[in-house]
């Protein structure tokens, strides 16, 4: 069974910070990761994609890590804006059939300004 | 905007009605997942379609059940409604090239 793991469950840092959110994953067998934020109520946003074969993906002050052989993935987050509070999930997608995607419990984080 | 539309926004039933929910994936996106999505919890994936086909299933009873059509459209229709399936409904649809999710807002639904 997959299990997606996120930590720490809330966070709170004052504006400007560098931060970085942890995830990790128990099956080696993950054929991507996607990283997504969540604002209170709505839908997902898919921030960045890593496919398996990547290291890492950055878009604008976000940057993604996987390493598969220790099953984690980070999101940092460079000079951390009141507008960056939400809850961010990590989602692998693990082979076998079709694309099953277990998703991580999430960190909601505050930043303060 | 991700493209991806569900309606309605919100819907509240009593326990033992029947519910349908729908979603619009983006043209070209033949794979359509449906998620529950508990408070304070990460979404659970329900089960997930391909071409109008289920291709795949989480723990989830059979009277969660679904419907994929030709013009990306899909339904998610839950019988015998339960208080535990108080919940957001998250569909997905899957860019095939890179299996990037998108995903819809949602539709809160309230059991009671």
């Amino acid at each position: 069974k997959q299990e997606v793991t996120q930590i720490p469950a809330a966070l709170s840092v004052p504006e400007g910070e560098n931060l970085v959110l942890n995830c990790s994953f128990t099956d080696s067998a993950i054929y991507n990761l996607q990283w997504f934020r969540q604002d209170p109520g709505k839908g997902l946003t898919s921030l960045l994609l890593i496919q398996s074969s990547q290291r890492e993906q950055t878009s604008g002050r976000l940057n993604a890590s996987l390493d598969k052989s220790s099953g984690r993935s980070t999101l940092y987050i460079a000079a951390s804006q009141p507008g960056d509070s939400a809850t961010y999930l990590c989602a692998g997608a693990f082979s076998g059939g079709y694309q099953k995607v277990t998703f991580g419990t999430g960190t909601k984080l505050q930043v303060i300004p | 905007e991700t493209g991806v539309t569900q309606s309605p926004t919100h819907l509240i039933k009593t326990r033992g009605q029947q519910v349908t929910l729908r979603c619009s994936s983006q043209s070209g996106h033949n794979t359509v997942s449906w998620y529950q999505q508990a408070l304070g919890q990460g979404p659970q994936f329900i089960f997930q379609y391909y071409r109008e086909e289920e291709n795949g299933r989480g723990n989830f009873p059979p009277r969660f059940s679904g419907l994929q059509f030709p013009n990306y459209s899909s339904e998610l229709n839950v019988n015998a409604l339960e208080l535990d399936d108080s919940a957001l409904y998250l569909c997905a649809s899957t860019q095939e090239f890179n299996n990037e999710q998108f995903f819809g807002p949602g539709t809160r639904l309230t059991v009671l």
